[in-house]
């Protein structure tokens, strides 16, 4: 079964400029969550889409933060314009349904350095 | 108060032995635990839930005390691959929350 596929793994851009990532959740996954973990923190929520709707997006700064799941698919998660305080690994998550205590699959993350 | 608090470590410990540690949380209506594992650079990954008796999966043991708000994990005869972060999850309200992680390192 494949996994969770994030891109791209790595990215280093500066200050005010924009960058975006890109997920794709296991096949027939319904919810679809996008993670902040800074350095030596645990994750934090930034959204959580059910098909191509938003559950939750109360973490997300809304001013310089955007995603998308058009077609109840793959995500794009979108910074515009970073900030320092950014730098951090962006994780994307799914899970079948979304139920409460269903496990969490998550991709490899795309690790952002802001300069 | 963070919602969900745990001791950093390093926990150091040598093959074979049993470490514990515990994962502390503010919400006294919270509904439902786990651990999860990451491997340093990687991603999380589901370790085990943690239910109201407490529950063994092999080497690991997880316990919840309501009473006092915390749960723990306790690895017995330690391996070298068990050396990651342990990450406590909360679930208050259907929203996931995450603690810092506990590292634990395993040495030969």
């Amino acid at each position: 079964e494949a996994g969770v596929a994030q891109s791209p793994r790595y990215k280093i851009i500066e200050k005010r400029q924009s960058v975006a990532f890109w997920c794709n959740p296991i096949s027939g996954h319904a919810t679809l969550y996008w993670y902040q973990q800074i350095l030596g923190q645990g994750p934090k929520l930034l959204i959580q889409f059910q098909n191509n709707g938003v559950v939750d997006d109360s973490q997300l700064p809304k001013d310089r933060f955007s995603a998308e799941r058009l077609k109840g698919v793959d995500s794009t998660l979108k910074i515009q314009p970073a900030k320092l305080e950014d730098s951090a690994v962006y994780l994307c998550a799914s899970s079948s349904t979304g139920t409460v205590g269903e496990k969490l699959f998550f991709g490899s993350g795309t690790q952002l350095s802001v300069l | 108060r963070k919602e969900v608090e745990q001791d950093p470590g390093p926990f150091n410990v040598p093959e074979g032995a049993t470490v514990a540690f515990n994962c502390t949380y503010s919400n006294s209506a919270s509904q439902s635990f786990f651990w999860y594992r990451q491997d340093c650079r990687k991603e999380p990954k589901l370790l085990m839930s943690v239910y109201s008796s407490g529950n063994e999966d092999g080497r690991f043991t997880a316990q919840l005390n309501r009473a006092s708000q915390y749960i723990s994990l306790l690895i017995r005869d330690s391996k070298l691959s068990d050396s990651a972060t342990y990450l406590c999850v909360v679930n208050n309200d259907y929203k996931l929350s995450f603690g810092a992680g506990t590292t634990v390192t395993v040495r030969a």
